[in-house]
């Protein structure tokens, strides 16, 4: 079955470091791997996506993830945080081996960049 | 252009009632699908919605039903409600490539349902 984890609920980050969201998953074949974000009461905004290729993917906002299959991680990272990033953070696969858009979701992290 | 949008906003309705939430997919996408979000919790699966045809579908009972109309656009009905589909319920649209896996979805804003 397929299923993604976000092991941490909360992330706390100073302005200007750099922050990690973890992300591992678990499906069968090949997985297609995104990241969203959410900000309160608003839906969930595309950030980036791993489909094939290289193995660090940027996306929107300076975010970029980097795609691991020994470690079946998705890691989100920016190299300096900002305010404005404090969010709720997805990350959802799709398997390979399934059709169509069914697509699984983490339950999420949430950042916190302090000023 | 315009994005995902949906309809209403905000939803009060009491146990067994029925609901119908509105979605109208990014113009030139014809792939349209549901999520329930739980306070608390990543989105789930609920349908996907394609040439007006169900292409996949979560675990949800038969109570969750909907339907894709000649426009693209689509309704999500609950029938029989309970205080646990109290959710945040979430619409994302898609244009369809070849290969439907690696397509990226966009979502709407969402519907806020409470069921007392």
């Amino acid at each position: 079955a397929q299923s993604v984890a976000q092991p941490e609920d909360q992330v706390n980050v100073a302005e200007g470091n750099p922050l990690t969201v973890k992300c591992t998953y678990s499906v069968s074949g090949n997985p297609y791997l995104f990241w969203y974000v959410q900000y309160p009461n608003r839906g969930l905004q595309f950030l980036l996506k791993y489909i094939t290729g290289d193995n660090l993917v940027k996306g929107s906002y300076g975010f970029e993830a980097e795609f691991n299959k020994s470690q079946t991680s998705f890691h989100l990272k920016k190299p300096s945080a900002l305010v404005s990033d404090s969010a709720l953070y997805f990350c959802a696969v799709r398997g390979g081996n399934t059709g169509g858009f069914k697509t699984i979701f983490g339950a999420g992290t949430r950042l916190f960049v302090k000023a | 252009d315009a994005g995902v949008t949906q309809s209403p906003t905000h939803l009060i309705k009491t146990r067994g009632q029925h609901v119908t939430l509105r979605c109208s997919p990014i113009s030139g996408h014809k792939s349209v699908s549901w999520y329930q979000q739980v306070l608390g919790q990543g989105p789930q699966f609920i349908f996907q919605y394609y040439e007006k045809e169900e292409r996949g579908r979560g675990n949800f009972p038969d109570r969750f039903s909907a339907r894709q109309f000649p426009n693209y656009s689509s309704e999500l009905n609950v029938n029989a409600l309970l205080l646990g589909d109290s959710a945040l319920y979430l619409c994302a649209s898609s244009f369809v490539s070849g290969q439907q896996r690696t397509d990226t979805q966009y979502f709407g804003p969402g519907t806020r349902l409470t069921v007392l």
